[in-house]
């Protein structure tokens, strides 16, 4: 696509719930990145991906959460059981290569409040 | 471990120069980014410094100096548009770009 999409936009669930967010990146986009963003700071890096494989979690904050992108296109980040504390803007890059890891493009992110 | 400090604030007049700094502590340190963040927006990308020296993209350029793990981003003939946030951002050859905590540029008239 002409840039990276990101669904749902905006997502409410109670606590406990399990959520998942989608993650569109540019077509030609080999590398894919996952940040959570709390409002005021920069974003945190969460994970990513090399066409499928994921060489990096280490920023996943729990192992409730996970992420995939198993054809090495869309991805998708899960939480499951979630809490308040995981209310927060989740944001998805990609980037041409893992080398132009400096040069990412972010979709609009997704917000999400967790009752 | 990475970390970067900016000044969390400042404040330019329109058709001014403005100029950010940011500061690294990066392990086996590899580039320096520069994000511009509209409110409600996405980080948008500016500009990357590999090499120490000053990198021009119009308006904006973004200098580098490793010796002193020190960058900044310049802006010139500011606009009312520029108000926003900008971030710098570094990585080492294998760990992910870590972002700052972002400068809130506000454009006055």
């Amino acid at each position: 696509g002409a840039g990276v999409s990101q669904s749902p936009r905006y997502k409410v669930t109670k606590r406990g719930q399990d959520v998942t967010l989608r993650c569109d990146p540019i077509s030609s986009h080999a590398t894919l990145y996952w940040y959570q963003q709390a409002l005021g700071q920069g974003p945190e890096f969460l994970t990513y991906f090399n066409y499928e494989a994921q060489p990096d979690k280490s920023g996943l904050p729990s192992d409730r959460f996970s992420a995939e992108r198993p054809e090495g296109s869309i991805s998708t980040l899960t939480i499951q059981r979630t809490e308040q504390r995981d209310s927060a803007m989740y944001r998805c890059a990609s980037s041409l290569t893992s080398g132009s890891i400096g040069e990412q493009f972010f979709g609009p992110g997704t917000r999400l409040t967790v009752l | 471990g990475q970390s970067l400090e900016q000044p969390s604030e400042v404040t330019a007049v329109e058709g001014a120069i403005v100029q950010i700094n940011c500061t690294y502590q990066t392990s086996g340190f590899y580039g320096l980014s520069w994000y511009q963040q509209h409110d409600g927006g996405a980080p948008t990308f500016l500009s990357y410094n590999a090499l120490d020296g000053l990198e021009e993209t119009g308006r904006f350029s973004s200098f580098l100096s490793r010796s002193d793990s020190y960058g900044y981003l310049l802006l010139q003939e500011l606009q009312m548009k520029d108000s926003a946030s900008y971030f710098c951002a570094s990585f080492s050859g294998n760990t992910p770009l870590v972002f700052g905590k972002g400068t809130r540029l506000s454009v006055i008239a």
